[in-house]
Formats: structure tokens, sequence, C-alpha cells
């Protein structure tokens, strides 16, 4: 079976300070994979999200990237966090087809002071 | 633009039934999709819709109209657990998901 794991689980960061968030899935081959932010309250907006190793699209100019070294690990980076950047970041996958669900890791809990 | 519309907030008796309506207007339509989040959790897939018409999963089920850009999940004999936020999700012509902001639905036993 297919699951997928983010890493912190939370992080409290000064504004200023780099940040990386790391989403790797196991059980499946060439996933889409995602990046959301969930504001307190809101809905998820899609951040990026990547069909193949090293491709990336770009939903939101922001001051974070993404990067996709290999198949199943998807990584979240800013070089300096803003107090905007708090909130809640999931990381998910679909199929290749991406048709289907989208199956959620257990989300970091990022508070930027 | 694109958008989805859900109620913020409802309140329902444990054991009663409640409808959580959601109309949508996006760039193409590739299914509907809603989504249970318990708070400060992930959230988790309960159902798809494509086509018009109910969809029953046990306690839960979800409806579809493609012409009027809407839908609704209906959930029975609700329970305390049943306490989350759901979320309606549209997934638009580039297979992209397009998110409503959730209806935190609050039991009451």
């Amino acid at each position: 079976s297919q699951t997928i794991h983010q890493w912190p689980a939370t992080l409290v960061q000064p504004v200023g300070s780099p940040l990386s968030l790391e989403c790797t899935v196991e059980g499946t081959s060439n996933p889409n994979l995602y990046w959301y932010r969930q504001a307190a309250g809101r809905g998820l907006q899609l951040l990026f999200y990547s069909v193949g190793i090293g491709q990336i699209s770009s939903e939101v100019p922001q001051n974070l990237s993404a990067s996709r070294p290999q198949d199943r690990q998807f990584i979240l980076s800013s070089k300096k966090l803003l107090l905007s950047d708090s909130g809640f970041y999931l990381c998910a996958w679909s199929d290749l087809a991406g048709y289907n669900e989208q199956f959620f890791g257990p989300g970091t809990r990022l508070t930027v002071l | 633009g694109q958008n989805i519309d859900q109620p913020t907030e409802m309140t329902a008796t444990e054991g009663a039934i409640v409808q959580i309506n959601c109309t949508y207007q996006t760039s193409g339509f590739n299914g509907l999709f809603w989504y249970q989040q318990h708070a400060g959790e992930a959230p988790t897939f309960l159902s798809y819709n494509v086509l018009d018409g109910l969809e029953e999963k046990g306690r839960f089920s979800s409806f579809l109209s493609r012409s009027k850009g809407y839908s609704y999940l209906l959930l029975k004999e609700l329970q305390m657990k049943d306490s989350a936020s759901y979320l309606c999700a549209v997934m638009d012509s580039n297979y992209q998901l397009i998110w409503g902001a959730g209806t935190k639905l609050i039991i009451k036993p």
C-alpha cells in the first residue's frame, strides 16, 4: 500500500530564516506530487505541483520554491521566511494520470515569528 | 474566475441527518471531490462524482448536478466523530483541483 511522509510535523522559525520541508511517497511510482498551504480556517492553496523528476509548476508567485530530486521526493524551500508564510503545509500525491483523488501527508504546521 | 462556494459552518444533532451544499463555477469540469478534515489533521478522501446523480457510501452520500454546478454531501446517523470540516473540490479542465474553503460541521449531543 502507498504511504506518504512529511517532516517535520511542527516548526517555529524566525522571520528571514531559511526553510526546508520534505515529503516522500512509498509504494507507488511516477506519482504526481503537490504542495499546498492552508491558512487557519481557510481552504487549500496549491503552491507547486510536479509530474516528474525536475518538473515543477508554480501556481502562486512567492518566496517559496520546490524541487523534486527523486521520483518520490518533493521538497519545499525558502531562502528567507516571511510572517505571511505561516500556515499548515500539506504534501499530496495522485497517480500519474492525475484523474483520481489526491492523498495527503500528515502536514507540517509552520509558525514564523 | 473559478469559484467554489460552501457554507462556512453548520450545526447538527447526533443521530440526525445533515446536507452540506457546494456550488461551483470552474473552467471545465473533470469531477467533484469531497474530503473530510479533522482539526489539525490532513484531509481524507470521502467521495468522487463525475456523472450526475447520487453516490452512496455507507452513512455518506454525495450528489452532483453538472448543469446546475451543484453538489451536496449528505451525512446520516450523525456521530460525534463526524465533527470536522468538509471540503468540496472540483477538478478543472487542466486536471487541477480547485478547493472550497470548507464547511465546519459541529455535532451536538
